[in-house]
Parts: structure tokens; sequence; C-alpha cells
């Protein structure tokens, strides 16, 4: 079974610091990570996917993450976080090896608030 | 205009009343899926259509059924509402191009509250 945990349920940080989110995965084969951003009375938007290749994977926003395998690990990190950036991110993960239907499992989110 | 347009955006309806959750899509997507939303608790799948005819349970169906009416539509339905389904519900699609690292693209939400 696949399993993805965001072990923070709110990161504070100030504006114009970096900022980093966590999160940890356990899948059977090689996963398939993502990010998602979601606003108030908004749907998740996609900010950036691991698939293969390069460890740091830029996105949307200037997010990028980093996917280390031995941690199992796929954090989302902002080298300047700005107040825009003040939302719910969550942290996504598909296993290659699930056959058939290949099932997304999302995390409980975190809450990140940048403060002025 | 949205890709993935639900509506009600809102429902406020009573314990025990038939209610229908509508999506449509503009993105030529073949892949839908119906997740809800509860605090702390993440996205759970509800049911996903891979085609028109193509209904398959997700992870929490009981309570609920979806009709896949055509490549652009899927609607969800509570047969009886219970106060326990109160949560945002999400309309998600995804292509099959690309295979799963595709990633899904969400409407923005129906908060249906059941009293």
């Amino acid at each position: 079974a696949q399993s993805v945990a965001q072990p923070e349920d709110q990161v504070n940080v100030a504006e114009g610091n970096p900022l980093t989110v966590k999160c940890t995965y356990s899948v059977s084969g090689n996963p398939y990570l993502f990010w998602y951003v979601q606003y108030p009375n908004r749907g998740l938007q996609f900010l950036l996917k691991y698939i293969t290749g390069d460890n740091l994977v830029k996105g949307s926003y200037g997010f990028e993450a980093e996917f280390n395998k031995s941690q199992t690990s796929f954090h989302l990190k902002k080298p300047s976080a700005l107040v825009s950036d003040s939302a719910l991110y969550f942290c996504a993960v598909r296993d290659d090896q699930s056959g058939g239907y290949q099932k997304v499992t999302f995390g409980t989110g975190t809450k990140l608030q940048v403060i002025p | 205009d949205a890709d993935v347009t639900q509506t009600p955006r809102n429902r406020i309806t009573k314990t025990g009343k038939r209610i229908m959750l509508e999506c449509s899509q503009t993105k030529g997507h073949d892949r839908m899926y119906w997740y809800r939303q509860d605090p702390g608790l993440g996205l759970r799948l509800i049911y996903y259509s891979f085609d028109v005819k193509d209904i398959n349970k997700g992870e929490i169906s009981d309570g609920y059924s979806v009709s896949r009416q055509a490549q652009a539509k899927f609607s969800l339905s509570l047969e009886s509402a219970i106060p326990n389904q109160t949560a945002l519900y999400f309309c998600v699609t995804s292509g099959r191009q690309g295979g799963v690292g595709q990633p899904q693209h969400f409407g923005d939400g129906t908060r249906l509250s059941i009293l």
C-alpha cells in the first residue's frame, strides 16, 4: 500500500525567508510525486512533479522540490517566501507498480502562513 | 472560463434528501474522478471513470452513486443524504496521454452541508 505523510499541519515563515514544506512517502515500486496548492474556495492546482531524472524539480510560482530516494522524501521549497504564497499545500504520490488504475494518494495538507 | 466546472458551488440540505452534484469539463480528458475533502483527512476518492460506461468504486463509495453521461460530464449523487456526508466535494480530470505522470485537474469544489 502506498502512503504520504505531511508531518506539519502548519508552517509559519517570515516574508522573504526561505520556506520548506515536508513530505515523505511509501510505495512498492518507483514513485511519481506531485505537489498541489489550494487557495481558499478553490480546487487544488498543480505545482510540480517528479517522475524521473534530476532530483531537483522546478515548478510554478518559483517553487521547487527535492526528491531524496534514500530518505523517501519530496520536500517543497522556495528561496524567498511571499505573503501570496499563504495557502494549503498537498503532497501526492502514485506508484508505478500498482497496475491497472494507478491510484493517487494525497497527504493531509500543510497550511503555509507567510507573515509580513 | 473554468476547464472543470462544478454545480452547485454551495448547497445546504436536510438529512434524507437526494442530492446531485454535477461536473462538466472542457479539457477533453477521458478520466474523471470524484473526491471529498475533510479537514485533517485530506482527499479521499469516491468514484472514478476512465470512459463513458466505465464506473469504478473508490475508497469511500458507500452512500454515493455516479453517472458518466458523456465524456465531458460526470455527476455524483447522494441518494439519501446524512450529516457525515457534509464535506467539500471535488470533480477532477486527467488525460491519458503521458501516462501516470499526468497531473490531475480540479474543479473549484462544491461545499455541501447536510443538516
